[in-house]
Order: structure tokens, then C-alpha cells, then sequence
């Protein structure tokens, strides 16, 4: 099936861990992001690539890194944890990066740090 | 400030209509965006509007008036499966996507 599948899709860890939510599209897009979503339901940004390249760094703590192997895969390593962190994440990919493309978003990680 | 509201949460019963409002100010426009989400998935596309006036895509609509700021998705012979989330989001100038926090639809027997 073509989607936009990420994993894992339920995370429990401890403060101070270091995890990794992977992310991966078979729908031939040109940019993937990485989404939040607080508790109150809103979706912030976090990053975007565009043809492995980082077009969109929102102002999140450096405790976050992507890592995009290529075109098809972007990763979200977290390191440090903590409790702020508990979100559910969701991976998205659109065709392209700066026109009115809809996005395709994976079916999230809730991420709980205790 | 950019901002996206919306009603936080709506009911309606099934069988019947129900208009859901957003309003926006944003640093230019490139498009607004309609999502639904159920709880505990992901959102999904529902519409898309860059040009003044209504779009009609089967039981959903959704209407744009760029001078106004404002948008409604309008949901029609509404099912039990319609009650969802329904996201509204903006692209400003910069092509960057301004979500409003959504509006949780109860539909009600």
C-alpha cells in the first residue's frame, strides 16, 4: 500500500533517554516533515526536508535532530527527554515543498515520558 | 501574530447539516486546507480553497472569502463516521502552513 508509515506508534521512556521515531513514504515526495501535537491538539512544526536538504528548522530545542538517509526516509531522534516532550508525533510527506500541496501524514507516535 | 480560530467544539445530529467557521489572520495567503482527523489518527485532506466562493466535493463544501479572512466546511446529511476533528490551516506568505486547534464534531443519534 502506498502510505506514510512511521514507528513506533506507542513510546513509554524515562526522562534523560535518548529515542528515535522513524518515518518512511513510498508516494515518491519530494518533502517530508515532522509534526507535534500538544495535548491541546495543536499541530506545530517541527522540520521539513526537502531532497535531503532542510528547508524548514522551527524553533525547537537542539535536543531534536532529523536525519533524512534519502528522498523516501526522515527519521526524528530525541535526545535527552523530557516530560515536556510527551506529544504525539506524526510524520508527513507532500509532493511538494512550497506550493498548495496536501499533506500525507503518517498515523503518529505518542510519545509518554515519565 | 498569525492566527487560525475556530469553535472548539460543535454537535449536530445525524441526518442533518452543520456549518463549522474559521477564521484566520495571517502574513499573506497561499491556500487554506481543510483536515479531518478521528480520534487517535492521523489528519487527513478534505479541501482545498484558494479562490473566493464554494467547493463542493460530494456530502462536504467549503467556502472562502479571502477579504473577510474567513472560511466555513459545510457538512451535509451528516453520518455517525463524520464525528471527528476538523482541522483548519493556512498557508501564509512564506508557503508555511498556520493550523488553527481544530473543532471536535459530536454527532449525536
Amino acid at each position: 500500500d502506498t502510505a506514510v508509515s512511521q514507528t513506533p506508534k506507542y513510546l513509554v521512556t524515562q526522562m534523560g533517554n535518548d529515542k528515535s521515531i522513524k518515518c518512511e513514504q513510498n508516494l515518491g515526495h519530494d518533502t517530508m516533515y515532522w509534526y507535534k501535537q500538544d495535548s491541546k491538539k495543536f499541530l506545530k512544526i517541527m522540520f521539513s526536508y526537502n531532497n535531503k536538504e532542510l528547508i524548514i528548522n522551527e524553533t525547537v530545542p537542539n535536543r531534536f535532530s532529523p536525519k533524512s538517509p534519502d528522498k523516501a526516509h526522515l527519521n526524528l531522534h530525541i535526545n535527552s527527554l523530557e516530560l515536556g516532550d510527551s506529544a504525539v508525533y506524526f510524520c508527513a510527506s507532500s509532493q511538494d515543498g512550497l506550493e498548495v500541496a496536501p499533506l500525507h501524514f503518517g498515523n503518529g507516535t505518542r510519545l509518554t515520558v515519565t | 501574530g498569525q492566527n487560525i480560530d475556530q469553535p472548539t467544539e460543535m454537535t449536530a445530529t445525524e441526518g442533518a447539516i452543520v456549518q463549522i467557521n474559521c477564521t484566520y489572520q495571517t502574513s499573506g495567503f497561499n491556500g487554506l486546507f481543510w483536515y479531518q482527523q478521528h480520534a487517535g489518527e492521523a489528519p487527513t485532506f478534505l479541501s482545498y480553497n484558494v479562490l473566493d466562493g464554494l467547493e463542493e466535493k460530494g456530502r462536504f463544501s467549503s467556502f472562502l472569502s479571502r477579504s473577510k479572512g474567513y472560511s466555513y466546511l459545510l457538512l451535509k446529511e451528516l453520518q455517525m463516521k463524520d464525528s471527528a476533528s476538523y482541522l483548519c490551516a493556512v498557508k501564509d506568505s512564506n508557503y508555511q502552513l498556520i493550523w488553527g486547534a481544530g473543532t471536535k464534531l459530536i454527532i449525536k443519534p
